[in-house]
């Protein structure tokens, strides 16, 4: 199985300071095609997870261009400009490159 | 507007059955790939299944902690899918969601606690 490891914030964020979450995978994420395989999510606190990007650096629909995704084949950051409250949460990546499709086990993203 | 809600979660014993239903709607479903996801404390978030469309003979994939336990099954007349969970141990307590192919759309999710 791909295993994908996320890396740690320093929490909390000052409000409009940028904040980038590392996620690193144990193969690579480029298939045939030359797409890389890498979904970043947002989960609120109580909530649903919500899709931000996927192709590793394309914006889900709706998503705000303050978030930017972007890395190789096995390491990948997700960039968040100019954060706000409603910034808060755990972001999750996930690689939908081969079966089993897996997660990393959440950054948590605290804004001060 | 695309909307998902999962429904059939409860407290079920360990070694019994339960079956959940993800009803569908906003969406072309006939042509759509759906996953199962949960939740938990311990493991954080696992995929556990997905189906295909028709047009693939409805193919399905599985994780193997639930491989041979889980079936994932849809009927496109009714825009739902299903996870009819056998066998089922502590370890399956999570919630459960049912996020469209791409994991674009989610629904709200639905507790299943398997305890004695």
């Amino acid at each position: 199985d791909i295993v994908m490891t996320q890396g740690v914030l320093p929490n909390p964020v000052p409000s409009g300071e940028s904040a980038s979450i590392t996620c690193r995978s144990s193969k690579s994420l480029v298939y045939k095609d030359g797409k890389t395989y890498l979904n970043w999510f947002l989960q609120r606190p109580g909530q649903s997870p919500q899709l931000l990007t996927y192709w590793m650096s394309t914006r889900a629909s709706g998503v705000s261009d303050r978030f930017s995704g972007s890395g190789s084949g096995t390491y990948f950051t997700l960039k968040i400009s100019r954060v706000r409250a409603e910034d808060a949460g755990v972001y999750y990546c996930q690689q939908v490159r081969e079966y089993p499709l897996t997660f990393g086990s959440g950054t948590k993203l605290e804004i001060k | 507007e695309v909307q998902l809600m999962e429904t059939g979660g409860g407290l079920v014993q360990p070694g019994k059955s339960l079956k959940l239903t993800c009803a569908t709607s906003g969406f072309t479903f006939s042509t759509a790939w759906m996953n199962w996801v949960r939740q938990s404390p311990e493991k954080g978030l696992e995929w556990i299944a997905r189906i295909k469309p028709k047009s693939t003979n409805y193919a399905t994939e599985y994780a193997e902690s639930v491989k041979g336990r889980f079936t994932i099954s849809r009927d496109d007349s009714k825009s739902s899918i299903y996870l009819q969970m056998n066998s089922l141990k502590e370890e399956d307590t999570a919630t459960y969601y049912c996020p469209t192919g791409s994991f674009d759309y989610w629904g709200q999710g639905v507790m299943v606690t398997v305890s004695s």
